[in-house]
């Protein structure tokens, strides 16, 4: 059974970091490409990025809100995909989730809480 | 980047009729669409790619049609699962890939 977990979120302050982690098991996770996504509450999902397999080179794509803040990166090794979050801003606020990415997203995590808050 | 709205925001129907919500794209995104059904809690289930394949495992209640710019999911006999909150998405044209707002169906 294929199954994402993200663990990481909690409580920040402005300015400080966080690292997300998607634990996967299932699937051969090196094949695949993984994304991250939020949901601000009130609002619709956003996408936040998304990290290439090795073949497609490992490279990395970011939304604009997030882009120079926000790295992704994984371990093909322990199945897990990785977000680092910095320069946190009260607008990050929101339930993070991983996805494995096949251009739509066919299995998801159930999230992780982030709240950005003095 | 394509901007994907969803109508309605709220759809109120009774268990046992049908649903059908709307989603339309600021351009043409082919049949790049896809939808998901989202449960507070809950993971995101993908429903339908293509804009109108259905998922491993989704029932044939499920049904989704249009290309282009307008898109429709059709749940043709509402069961109590159902209500959920309800997301399109396009992959067509990306960075960045884009969600509509949601639908949330509600029992009636």
């Amino acid at each position: 059974e294929v199954q994402l977990v993200e663990s990481g979120g909690g409580l920040v302050k402005p300015g400080r970091s966080l690292r997300l982690s998607c634990t996967t098991s299932g699937f051969t996770f090196g094949d695949y490409d993984m994304s991250w996504f939020r949901q601000a509450p009130g609002k619709g999902l956003e996408w936040v990025g998304f990290i290439r397999s090795k073949v497609y080179g490992g490279t990395t794509e970011y939304a604009a809100s997030v882009k120079g803040r926000f790295t992704i990166s994984r371990d093909d090794s322990k199945s897990i995909a990785y977000l680092q979050m910095n320069s946190l801003i009260i607008e990050d606020t929101a339930m993070y989730y991983c996805a494995r990415d096949t251009y739509y997203f066919d299995k998801w995590g159930q999230g992780t809480l982030v709240t950005v808050s003095s | 980047e394509i901007v994907m709205t969803q109508s309605p925001a709220t759809l109120s129907v009774s268990p046992g009729e049908r649903a059908t919500l709307s989603c339309r794209a600021s351009q043409s995104v082919s049949s790049s669409l896809a939808w998901y059904q989202h449960k507070t809690g809950q993971a995101p289930r993908l429903l339908i790619f293509g804009a109108s394949t259905r998922a491993t495992g989704i029932p044939a209640r499920f049904s989704g049609s249009g290309s282009g710019t307008e898109f429709t999911l059709t749940i043709s006999s509402l069961q109590s699962e159902d209500f959920a909150v309800y997301h399109c998405q396009q992959y067509n044209n990306w960075p960045p890939i884009t969600f509509g707002q949601g639908t949330r169906l509600e029992i009636k």
